[in-house]
């Protein structure tokens, strides 16, 4: 079973800290994505990340950055958290030669 | 736009009936779809997928049917139970082998006892 971990289920920061949410899996995918997921909009992908140290925006990548060192992980960063930034995160993977994602459990950012 | 959507918001079912959830997608180009499962605060499960050489598919109570004319995309789940409650959405890989998805919104199901 493919399994997908995510550092935090709930996370309570402050306006202007710098946050950094972890995922990791352990089935050696080469794509990662991070999504954040609002009532009424949906998932919309924020990075994706085919292979180590590459990184590509996705719809909504203003005011986050990713970095992926290591093939297993793949951190998404608040550089300055806002309020608007308060929302349920998603990581997915997805191995070679499917379009299968596999998502971790989420983990619920609040702002304040 | 690309899109996918879902025709209704809230399902709500007897326990024991047949539940159908449909998926309405816009992108012909699109040759593989997925169904996920959302409970409350957890992150979305895969449940089953189709590519577009085929109509149908099962699995262990679940069948997804997929008709590329029109394109839409549904999911039955038979003998519905009370675990079966949560907010289902399908995706559609889009066109240009990206590896990305493109997600509906999402329906409730909600399953009465």
């Amino acid at each position: 079973d493919v399994k997908v971990t995510q550092s935090s289920r709930y996370l309570v920061k402050r306006t202007g800290e710098k946050v950094f949410l972890e995922c990791v899996q352990d089935m050696d995918h080469e794509n990662m994505f991070w999504y954040r997921q609002d009532p009424g909009l949906g998932l919309r992908l924020i990075y994706f990340s085919y292979d180590v140290k590459m990184k590509e925006k996705g719809d909504i990548p203003e005011g986050y950055s990713v970095s992926r060192e290591k093939k297993e992980r793949f951190s998404l960063i608040l550089e300055s958290a806002s309020t608007n930034q308060t929302s349920m995160y998603l990581c997915a993977s997805r191995g070679p030669g499917t379009d299968t994602q596999y998502f971790g459990p989420g983990t619920r950012l609040t702002v304040l | 736009g690309e899109s996918v959507g879902l025709h209704l918001p809230t399902l709500s079912v007897q326990e024991g009936d047949n539940s159908i959830i449909n998926c309405a997608y816009s992108n012909s180009a699109s040759d593989y779809f997925i169904w996920y499962k959302q409970e409350s605060g957890k992150g979305p499960q895969f449940i089953i997928d189709i590519r577009s050489n085929m109509d149908k598919r099962q699995g262990q109570r679940v069948t997804v049917l997929l008709n590329k004319t029109v394109k839409h995309l549904s999911l039955q789940i038979a003998a519905t139970q009370p675990g079966d409650s949560a907010v289902y959405f399908c995706a559609e890989n889009g066109s240009g082998n990206t590896g990305k998805l493109i997600f509906g919104q999402g329906t409730t199901l909600q399953v009465k006892p």
